[in-house]
């Protein structure tokens, strides 16, 4: 069982450019979520979503945009990277019932020069 | 106040028992959950405990919770290296059902 998977695993990018972060779950989650992980602070939601075709802001949606055109995937963008945005970034999937745990990948390392 | 709060370090010795505390504020939490992280991994679901419940057990691991005083613990007997990561508190609460408040979590060092 793949579970969550996040591509990339690691990435460097240079302040201004653009990507996209790939989430991936085989296990017919309806809720997926995006997570940032700095030191110190535990994870932060960015942005969420309860179905395909839905997005829904978090605590700290600034300067991410998502999409969910398939149930199975959920893109993080990245318009003009700020250097403020290096961090981890963790993918995470659930049926979206309190009393069902949130699945995570193994996350992103994302640095912005 | 929303924020789930962690002691941010705990240091064990191989053997002992190890007790990770967490504190929240929403008495409207249904599930609150204990995570763990080792170096350059995701988060792994230890345990979970409905807010009804006094106690869990699973294992080496006891959830304790205090409903009155919105406190939770993690024990773990009989610790070991392969217990060195940090540890996530979390809560599910009613009025945002499927969204998780974490804690900042603690590191928890296990020595020979």
């Amino acid at each position: 069982n793949a579970g969550v998977t996040q591509t990339p695993k690691f990435r460097v990018l240079k302040t201004g450019q653009s990507m996209t972060l790939l989430c991936a779950q085989d296990m017919n989650h309806e809720y997926m979520y995006w997570y940032r992980q700095d030191p110190g602070m535990g994870l932060r939601l960015i942005h969420y979503s309860v179905g395909e075709g839905t997005t829904a802001k978090g605590e700290v949606p600034d300067g991410y945009n998502v999409s969910r055109l398939k149930k199975q995937n959920f893109l993080l963008g990245l318009e003009s990277a700020a250097p403020s945005q290096t961090s981890v970034y963790f993918c995470a999937s659930s049926y979206g019932i309190s009393n069902q745990p949130q699945h995570f990948g193994d996350g992103t390392r994302l640095s912005i020069l | 106040g929303e924020d789930v709060e962690q002691s941010l370090f705990l240091s064990v010795r191989e053997g002992d028992s190890s007790v990770i505390n967490c504190t929240y504020t929403d008495s409207s939490s249904t599930y609150l959950y204990w995570y763990k992280q080792e170096p350059g991994a995701g988060l792994q679901l230890l345990t979970y405990i409905f807010s009804n419940m006094d106690m869990k057990q699973d294992q080496r691991l006891t959830v304790l919770l205090n409903k009155k005083d919105k406190h939770l613990s993690l024990r773990i007997a009989d610790t070991q290296t392969g217990d060195s990561a940090i540890y996530f508190c979390a809560e599910s609460r009613t009025d945002s059902w499927g969204k998780l408040q974490f804690g900042a979590g603690t590191q928890v060092v296990v020595t020979p």
